[in-house]
């Protein structure tokens, strides 16, 4: 079975700053794709960004881009000119055969005026 | 579009009793899913179905039932709730039934379970 691990329960950052959030998971599979999600305090899921792990490049969505690493299995999400509205709890999540996702345990993140 | 929608938002229950929690979407998606999510936990695959007519069991499929009413809606039913099962509980769709797991999931706002 996959594992996904946030390992920075929480993180803070400056309005206009660049933060990453880091993420690990665990596959014996060669292709699958990886998500971020985000939760801001509305509770409404939404995807920040899609990689799908048989493309090298690493996917951009406007200020928002990976660090895709397939070999050390590792996803980290770069947030550039941090907004107050990115404040939110971001979930990795993995993937799965049949489209089933597995979610890491989420890092919340606050932007700070 | 009104996307996914979930009844109710909130609920209280007491331990034995029972619940569905409904869940609807309009873009005609063939994939459902229903998920918790619990502090320090993520979200949890509770039940899942691909495609109208078919349902599967997810992570923690204990204590839950589903039924797939038709490709618009998808119900979760939980018999006889306990004080574990207390959490939000999250329905979603997607395009599917693709298999390679690449698919958006669309989520509904949540509903919040609390059984005492």
């Amino acid at each position: 079975a996959q594992t996904v691990t946030q390992s920075q329960p929480e993180m803070s950052v400056q309005e206009a700053e660049t933060v990453t959030l880091s993420c690990t998971y665990d596959t014996s599979e060669n292709n699958y794709y990886l998500f971020w999600y985000k939760q801001p305090p509305s509770r409404q899921m939404i995807l920040v960004i899609r990689q799908e792990a048989y493309k090298q490049q690493n996917a951009t969505e406007n200020r928002f881009s990976v660090n895709f690493q397939k070999a050390a299995k590792s996803f980290s999400l770069k947030i550039s000119d941090s907004q107050l509205g990115d404040t939110a709890m971001y979930f990795c999540a993995f993937g799965e055969y049949g489209n089933k996702l597995v979610f890491g345990a989420g890092t919340i993140l606050r932007v700070k005026s | 579009n009104a996307g996914v929608t979930q009844t109710p938002k909130f609920q209280v229950l007491k331990t034995g009793q029972s619940m569905t929690l409904q869940c609807a979407q309009d873009m005609n998606h063939n994939s459902m899913y229903w998920y918790r999510q619990d502090p320090g936990m993520g979200l949890r695959l509770i039940y899942y179905s691909a495609s109208e007519g078919t349902t599967d069991k997810g992570e923690v499929p204990n204590g839950y039932n589903v039924s797939r009413l038709n490709k618009r809606e998808f119900s979760l039913r939980l018999e006889s709730a306990a004080p574990s099962q207390t959490s939000v509980y999250f329905c979603a769709s997607s395009e599917g039934p693709g298999l390679a797991g690449g698919d958006e999931q669309f989520f509904g706002p949540g509903t919040r379970l609390t059984v005492l």
